[in-house]
C-alpha cells in the first residue's frame, strides 16, 4: 500500500460542475496536508493547505479533511476548462524526515466545455 | 509576488558529464527543497537546507550534492550524468523550517544526452 493515494483519472467533469478529488494516507499520525495543481511540463502549484479535521474554503476551492478516516479530499465548484490539470494530494508523513513531502500520484481533472 | 527562480531553465548535458543547478528562494525563505520529477511520475525529494545546513536527505543519489549559501541560494551539483538522470528538477521554499507550506519554482528541464 502506498502511504499516500490518488485515483489516477482522468477524472471529467463538464464546465460548471463541481468536481470531487480525494486522498488517502496510511498514517494516522499524519498532521499537514497540501493540494497543488500542476500543468503539463510546469511546477506544481499550492492550492490548499488543511491541518485540521472540517471544511477549509478558498474561493471555488474547498478541502476537507477526515483523520479519522485518513482521507482528505478537494472539491471545485464551478468547474472551468482552465481548471484541468493534475492535482497532487501531497502529505507531510509523521515518519518523513523534516518536512519533506510525499505525493499521492496526482489525479488528472479534464473539465469540458 | 515574489517567487522561486531556478537557474537555468533548461539544460543539455552528455553521459559522464557534470552540471549544476541553482535556486533562490522566496524572499525572507530561509528554507529550501529540492525534488526530482521523472516523466508521468511524482516529485520525489533529494535534499532540503535550513539555514544553511543539510536538514533532511532522501532519495538523492551519491552522484549529487547540494548546498545553502549565505544567501540562501542553494546550488544542486550533478556528477557522472546518467540517461536515467533525465527529469524536471525542482527547488521549493518555505518560510521556515517550521512552516510546511511549500513553493515551487518553476523547475530545470534536464535532458542527458
Amino acid at each position: 500500500q502506498k502511504e499516500v493515494e490518488q485515483n489516477s483519472g482522468p477524472l471529467s467533469v463538464p464546465e460548471g460542475a463541481i468536481a470531487s478529488l480525494n486522498c488517502t494516507y496510511s498514517d494516522r499520525g499524519s498532521q499537514s496536508f497540501f493540494w497543488y495543481r500542476q500543468y503539463s511540463g510546469k511546477s506544481p502549484e499550492l492550492i490548499m493547505s488543511i491541518y485540521s479535521n472540517g471544511d477549509k474554503e478558498d474561493g471555488r476551492f474547498t478541502a476537507q479533511l477526515n483523520k479519522a478516516s485518513q482521507y482528505v479530499s478537494l472539491l471545485i465548484r464551478d468547474s472551468q476548462p482552465s481548471d484541468s490539470a493534475t492535482y497532487l494530494c501531497a502529505v507531510n508523513l509523521p515518519n518523513n524526515a523534516g518536512n519533506m513531502l510525499t505525493f499521492g500520484g496526482g489525479t488528472r481533472l479534464m473539465v469540458k466545455p | 509576488a515574489a517567487g522561486v527562480i531556478q537557474s537555468p531553465r533548461h539544460l543539455i548535458k552528455e553521459k559522464r558529464e557534470t552540471a549544476t543547478l541553482k535556486c533562490y528562494p522566496i524572499p525572507r525563505h530561509d528554507t529550501v527543497y529540492w525534488y526530482q520529477q521523472g516523466p508521468g511520475q511524482d516529485p520525489q525529494f533529494l535534499i532540503s537546507f535550513y539555514e544553511k545546513m543539510q536538514s533532511d536527505k532522501g532519495s538523492i543519489p551519491d552522484r549529487f550534492s547540494a548546498q545553502q549559501f549565505s544567501d540562501y541560494h542553494s546550488e544542486l551539483n550533478m556528477s557522472s550524468l546518467e540517461l536515467g538522470d533525465s527529469a524536471l528538477y525542482f527547488c521549493a521554499s518555505s518560510l521556515s523550517v517550521s512552516s510546511y507550506e511549500q513553493y515551487f519554482g518553476p523547475g530545470t528541464r534536464l535532458t542527458v544526452t
